[in-house]
């Protein structure tokens, strides 16, 4: 079974540039999340989408954006790039399911911004 | 997915030992708690969970401790071994939220030497 997978894997932009970022889940997997993964930061849930309907929201601003289509696929997109937007972007899925909070992490996408 | 942060707490064990790490989590509304590994080049990896009805829960290897009263979370791993090396990384969140819009703690590495 193969798992989630996130293109392109590594990118380089510079500020004021947008990108879009692509995660196909696990299939079957109905819900995709995405999380940015900074050193100073951490860890931080940017949304979460269920049947092509965003369900949760971080706390990112308005250039931060995403959607699902119909066969689950994800994409982000960050506009107006700034250099604090260089992370790693991580995109899970899960069954959700309400018995296990269980989501399958692909291995993220590096965005530098020069 | 490189894991994180430049001055991540660091656990130094000898193979066969056992290993706890510690979490402090921050909403006292969380109702399901998470651990997660993380691998150097990878994303994050489900490890355990465990519900805030319960205060212990026990996998293979791994055995996951829940104090409401102090807001702590413990991750304990018998016979730790080198493959166990990465950061680990705890989560909270809302059950009512759908499980995805998790809440990770800044994370701890694990240094297994053999």
């Amino acid at each position: 079974k193969a798992g989630v997978t996130q293109t392109p894997r590594y990118l380089i932009k510079t500020r004021g540039q947008q990108v879009t970022l692509s995660c196909s889940p696990i299939s079957g997997h109905r819900s995709v999340s995405w999380y940015q993964q900074t050193p100073g930061q951490g860890l931080q849930f940017l949304f979460e989408y269920f049947s092509e309907t965003q369900r949760n929201k971080g706390n990112f601003p308005g250039r931060f954006s995403g959607r699902q289509f119909s066969n689950s696929r994800s994409e982000m997109n960050v506009s107006t790039l700034e250099l604090g937007d260089s992370a790693l972007y991580l995109c899970a899925s899960s069954l959700a399911t309400k018995n296990t909070g269980e989501l399958f992490f692909g291995e993220g996408s590096r965005l530098t911004v020069l | 997915g490189e894991s994180v942060g430049l001055h991540l707490p660091t656990l130094s064990v000898q193979e066969g030992d056992n290993s706890i790490i510690n979490c402090a989590y921050s909403n006292s509304a969380s109702d399901y708690f998470i651990w997660y590994k993380q691998e150097s080049g990878k994303g994050p990896q489900f490890i355990i969970d465990i519900r805030s009805n319960m205060d212990k829960r026990q996998g293979q290897r791994v055995t996951v401790l829940l104090n409401k009263t102090v807001k702590h979370l413990s991750l304990q791993i018998a016979a730790t071994q080198p493959g166990d090396s990465a950061v680990y990384f705890c989560a909270e969140t809302l059950m009512n939220t759908g499980f995805q819009k998790l809440v990770f703690g800044t994370g701890t590495r694990l240094l297994v030497s053999p």
